[in-house]
């Protein structure tokens, strides 16, 4: 079965400052894709970022970039120059390629919290 | 274009009743998925629909069912509210299935309050 963990409840950064938010991951599949999302307060879930498994490269989205460390089944999402906007949930996200690929599986998430 | 569109945006029952809640995908995408968020947790699934079949559930009892429509649209129901249906939720939609990038797209969610 796969697993996400995420173990920052909570996170506090300084506007312009970069900060890293910390999933890891378990499954036994070799091929699956690892997914961010925002979530304001106002519940919608926004797409930030995607890796899969066999890319070569991190990925990167403007201000986000995932650093994707594939032995140790991390996936840490880096925020670069914090704006207030950015104060939200985050969720790590995966979904593997086998029986299960019909679901995405969700971690706890962190809420990140951008002081001025 | 538009985007994931919900409706209602928020709904207040009261336990033993029946809520039927609608989810329209972006045009184009032929998928649709149901997530449930209790306060405080990451979405879990409920259901998976690609043209009008369902292609995956996930562990919530019988009480919960859903259907697609021909125009993709698709309504979750949940029978016999209990307390603990309480919860916002997520309608998603992707133009692929059953591929690792599977982008979806979720909409604003509805928000169940069972009292």
């Amino acid at each position: 079965a796969q697993k996400i963990t995420q173990t920052q409840p909570g996170m506090f950064v300084q506007e312009k400052e970069a900060v890293t938010l910390d999933c890891t991951y378990d499954t036994s599949d070799p091929s699956y894709g690892l997914f961010w999302y925002k979530q304001p307060s106002s519940g919608e879930m926004i797409f930030l970022i995607y890796q899969g498994s066999y890319d070569q490269q991190n990925a990167t989205e403007g201000r986000y970039s995932l650093n994707f460390q594939k032995a140790r089944k991390s996936a840490n999402l880096v925020i670069s120059a914090s704006q207030l906007g950015d104060s939200a949930m985050y969720f790590c996200a995966m979904r593997n390629s086998g029986g299960s690929n019909y679901k995405l599986t969700f971690g706890k998430g962190t809420l990140l919290t951008v002081n001025p | 274009d538009a985007g994931v569109t919900q409706s209602p945006t928020h709904l207040i029952k009261t336990r033993g009743q029946q809520v039927t809640l609608r989810c329209s995908p972006i045009s184009g995408h032929k998928s649709v998925s149901w997530y449930q968020q209790v306060l405080g947790q990451g979405p879990q699934f409920i259901f998976q629909y690609y043209e009008k079949e369902e292609r995956g559930r996930g562990n919530f009892p019988d009480r919960f069912s859903a259907r697609q429509f021909p125009n993709y649209s698709s309504e979750l129901n949940v029978n016999a509210l209990l307390l603990g249906d309480s919860a916002l939720y997520l309608c998603a939609s992707s133009l692929y299935v059953g591929q690792t990038f599977d982008g979806q797209f979720f909409g604003p969610g509805t928000r169940l309050t069972v009292l």
